[in-house]
């Protein structure tokens, strides 16, 4: 069975750093084809991709986000980390992470997803 | 970057058949697969179609997925609509690693 867990903080201040964590099990980061990716959606907006990572270490980034992003893998932890900087509010909004297949370009399994809310 | 588009809203019978489309804006829709997912209100999404046309096991065969590169557009259909089948539906694809949502259609079933 593939679950995906979204860990964080629920709240972060402006010009914060957002960090959240994905904890995942049933599938593993030694299976070549294998990513992990983060996707996110404003309350009451379509989803938006954000970063992924796979399992030869190459990393993507959306455009628009990757001068803010970083994301990272655990191996033997089977987690990914992302990183946001410079939170705004206009990044609230509930966050999951997705597990993805390199080989047909799709997220086959998501988390539950987790609601960040950015506030002074 | 391209983007994919999808209508606002659309609503139709139960029993009814619905077809909901993504055009994509550059990039030849054939060229790149096309991917669906349902979420219900208050819940993650989920795929119903990969790979164009796939199904995930566990998703009845009344959801289908196509392509149509005269229009350069990918077609979701959904054939003997239950009220349950009343969720948001988003395409996606992608163009080298760049990956792409569409903006959603909210599917009622009155």
């Amino acid at each position: 069975q593939i679950t995906l867990k979204e860990s964080g903080p629920t709240l972060v201040r402006p010009t914060q750093t957002l960090t959240l964590t994905c904890t995942f099990s049933g599938f593993s980061f030694t299976t070549s084809g294998v990513g992990v990716g983060w996707v996110r959606q404003p309350p009451g907006k379509a989803l938006e991709w954000i970063a992924l990572i796979y399992w030869n270490d190459d990393k993507r980034y959306s455009p628009s986000l990757e001068s803010r992003l970083t994301i990272t893998k655990d191996t033997s932890k089977n987690q990914v980390v992302l990183t946001m900087t410079n939170m705004d509010p206009v990044d609230k909004g509930t966050y999951y992470c997705a597990r993805f297949s390199s080989w047909t370009n799709f997220f086959d399994y998501w988390g539950q997803g987790t609601l960040v809310t950015v506030s002074s | 970057n391209f983007m994919l588009t999808q209508p606002h809203s659309v609503s139709e019978s139960p029993g009814k058949t619905v077809t909901i489309s993504c055009t994509r804006s550059s990039g030849s829709i054939g060229s790149y697969f096309v991917h669906w997912y349902q979420q219900r209100p208050g819940s993650g999404p989920t795929t119903v179609i990969h790979g164009n046309n796939q199904r995930p096991s566990g998703v009845p065969d009344r959801f289908s997925g196509s392509i149509d590169s005269s229009s350069n557009s990918a077609s979701l259909t959904i054939s003997g609509l239950r009220t349950e089948d009343e969720a948001d539906y988003y395409c996606q694809s992608y163009e080298l690693n760049n990956q792409v949502f569409g903006g959603g259609t909210k599917l009622t079933v009155l």
